[in-house]
C-alpha cells in the first residue's frame, strides 16, 4: 500500500482563523478523501477530493467552510476556514486505488491524521 | 443506502487468548467490500483484513480471521493470540464493488489486559 503523510500533524489556532492541511501520498491513487473524526468516535467523510475540478461534498459540508484542492494525482489540500471550537477534531486524508481485473485490487489506505484545538 | 453496525462499544481479552469483534451490515448491494481497519493511540489507520463477498472463503491474515455470513450479513473479526500491541479502536467497513466511498462502523475499543 501506499503512505501518505500530513502536515501538520497537530495545531492549535484561534477562534476566526483558517487552517490548511496537506496531505502527501508516495504514489498516485485514483481518488482522496478527507475525513472527519472526534476522539473515540469513527469517522464522517467531509469530500472526496477531485483532481482538477471542484471537490464532492457531502451532506452537512460546504465549499465554503472546507475548500479543498488537489493540483495532482498525489497531493491535496484541506482548507478549515473561520475556525469555531466545534472544528476542534481529528482531519484524516486517504487515498483509495483500484484496478485489476473487476476491480479485485481495492483497497484505501489512511494518513496519520491532524488533531485540530480551536481555542 | 448502506449501513455498518457494530454492537460492541468496548472489548476486553486476556493476552494470549482469543476475542471475536462483531459487525453486521446492510445493503441491497450483491458485490461488495467488507474491511477491518485498525486505529491504535497513534491515529494511524491500518488495514487489518479484507474480504470480498463473491468469495465464500473466509479472509485469514496471520492470527486475524473473519467469519463472513453473507445470507446473514454479519462479518466478524477473530483476532487469536491476542497481544498488547493488538489494543486499538478497530472499525468494520463497507464499499460497493464498483463504488469508492467506505462506510464506517462506530467502532470496537479493545482492551488487551497482561
Amino acid at each position: 500500500s501506499a503512505v501518505i503523510s500530513q502536515k501538520p500533524s497537530r495545531d492549535i489556532c484561534q477562534r476566526g482563523t483558517s487552517l490548511t492541511i496537506q496531505c502527501q501520498v508516495d504514489s498516485q491513487v485514483t481518488m482522496m478523501f478527507w475525513y472527519r473524526q472526534q476522539p473515540g468516535q469513527s469517522l464522517t467523510l467531509i469530500a472526496t477530493a477531485n483532481q482538477g475540478s471542484e471537490a464532492t461534498y457531502e451532506s452537512g459540508f460546504v465549499i465554503d467552510k472546507f475548500p479543498i484542492s488537489r493540483p495532482n494525482l498525489t497531493f491535496s489540500t484541506l482548507t478549515v476556514s473561520n475556525m469555531s471550537p466545534e472544528d476542534s477534531s481529528i482531519y484524516l486524508c486517504s487515498g483509495h486505488r483500484t484496478g485489476g481485473v473487476r476491480r479485485s485490487y481495492n483497497e484505501q489506505f489512511f494518513g496519520p491524521g491532524t488533531r485540530l484545538t480551536v481555542l | 443506502a448502506q449501513t455498518v453496525t457494530q454492537s460492541q462499544p468496548e472489548m476486553s481479552v486476556q493476552e494470549a487468548e482469543t476475542v471475536t469483534l462483531s459487525c453486521t451490515y446492510d445493503t441491497s448491494e450483491s458485490d461488495y467490500y467488507l474491511f477491518w481497519y485498525k486505529q491504535p493511540p497513534s491515529r494511524q489507520m491500518i488495514l487489518v483484513i479484507r474480504q470480498e463477498a463473491y468469495k465464500q472463503q473466509n479472509a485469514t491474515e496471520n492470527r486475524f480471521s473473519v467469519n463472513f455470513q453473507k445470507a446473514a450479513k454479519s462479518f466478524s473479526l477473530k483476532i487469536s493470540d491476542s497481544q498488547l500491541g493488538d489494543a486499538a479502536m478497530y472499525f468494520c467497513a463497507f464499499k460497493p464493488r464498483y463504488g469508492n466511498k467506505l462506510v464506517f462502523g462506530a467502532g470496537t475499543i479493545l482492551r488487551v489486559k497482561s
